[in-house]
Parts: C-alpha cells; structure tokens; sequence
C-alpha cells in the first residue's frame, strides 16, 4: 500500500499552460511539503504544510500555488509555467517537524 | 547562513572497498541530522536521524557519526546494491519545518 502518492508520474506541456500536481498519503501525518529537485539534484523545499496551514514559503514565484484541502492532501498548481520550472517535483510527509520524511515517487515536469 | 556542504560529489568504489561520506554543516542550534538514500527515479528514502555529538546508528553495512561540525556516512565492505545518491540534510535554524538538503554523494560500487 503506497504511502505517499503522486499524480502523475510525468507531465509534458507547453510554456505557457497551467497544470496541477496531486499528492496524498494514507500515513496520517500532519505535515506536508513539496520539493523541486532539479537537473543537478539539489533538493530544494518550496511549500511545508501542518495541519493544512502554510508554515513554508520559500521564495516561490507566485505562479506556484499550493493547496491542502486536507491533512492527507497537498496539491500544486503551476500557472504560466516556463521552461526553467521544468524540474522533477517530489511530495513528502511527516509526522511533526523536524522529523523523518516519507517522499513520493516524484512528478517529472518538463515544460517546452 | 544555514548551509549543507556534502562531499565527495561522486565516489566509484569496487565492491568490499570501505570508505566514508561527509557531511558538512553550519547551522545554529541543530535539530537533528538526517540522512536520506535515492536511487535513480525514486523519491529519497529515509536511513538516519542523528540529534546530538557522538551518536552514531547502524543499519546493515551502513553507519551514521556525527560531531559538532560534520557527520560521516561510513560504507563497510559495499555491494552493487549500495549504489544510489546519499542525501544528508539539516533543519534550518528559523525553521523546523525548513529542511535543507546538501547536494548529495552519488556513490557507484562495481562487482
């Protein structure tokens, strides 16, 4: 049974589109976060939520927007996207913070 | 500023060949350590937490140390399957939330 799970796996759009990115875990932690790890694969944090809260914003373009509608669901839209957003996109989970994370699979974003 | 320096950028071992990873960090008040395991097209899978200087952890060939500055992952007599990318990464000092990761160590272990 997966524990953290994203949808989908690969994502290939045009510059300019707006697309989401959909994550949920069956974990029942109460922290969630969203990562961009890019073609050198430096993991970088974007969004950390609790409790369906937004605790982390780092410096996001504003074109990124999350969404928590629950604790087991944390979701990410894209707006206007643009060819240097091409990167893979890893959700993850915890139980309070700092503590261990469970990442997903991974969503491969490549923008053209 | 919170910082995770990780080296080398890539080790290539043959396969019985013991060797170490560091991980260097400069961080207020540490909350913890953590080290992490990706293997190509998979999210990072969680191996360690190391919260104080002087602990260590094991699991199967594998072993965490950390000090005040720096942690090592130690590699004991490594198989092929021991390839991946060795995360390490930090919370960051306004943050608990705020997990910075260094830029990991791909490691290669040869039959």
């Amino acid at each position: 049974d997966t524990a953290v799970s994203q949808t989908p796996k690969y994502l290939v759009t045009q510059m300019g589109n707006d697309k989401s990115i959909k994550c949920e875990q069956n974990l029942g932690h109460d922290t969630m976060y969203w990562y961009k790890q890019d073609s050198k694969k430096f993991l970088k944090i974007m969004f950390s939520y609790n409790n369906k809260e937004l605790i982390i914003n780092e410096t996001v373009p504003n074109r990124f927007s999350p969404k928590s509608p629950d604790k087991a669901h944390l979701n990410l839209h894209i707006n206007s996207l643009e060819l240097g957003d091409s990167a893979v996109y890893f959700c993850a989970s915890s139980q309070g913070v700092p503590n261990e994370q469970f990442f997903g699979p991974g969503t491969r974003l490549t923008v053209l | 500023e919170d910082q995770v320096t990780q080296s080398p950028e890539a080790l290539r071992l043959q396969e019985g060949e013991s060797s170490s990873l560091n991980c260097s960090y400069t961080v207020s008040g540490l909350r913890g350590l953590f080290w992490y395991r990706q293997d190509p097209g998979k999210g990072p899978e969680f191996l360690f937490t190391l919260y104080s200087a002087g602990e260590e952890k094991e699991k199967e060939r594998l072993k965490a140390t950390l000090t005040k500055k720096e942690s090592f992952l130690h590699i004991t007599a490594p198989k092929p399957e021991d390839s991946a990318t060795y995360l390490c990464a930090v919370p960051a000092y306004s943050s608990a939330s705020k997990i910075i990761f260094g830029s990991g160590t791909r490691l290669s272990i040869r039959p």
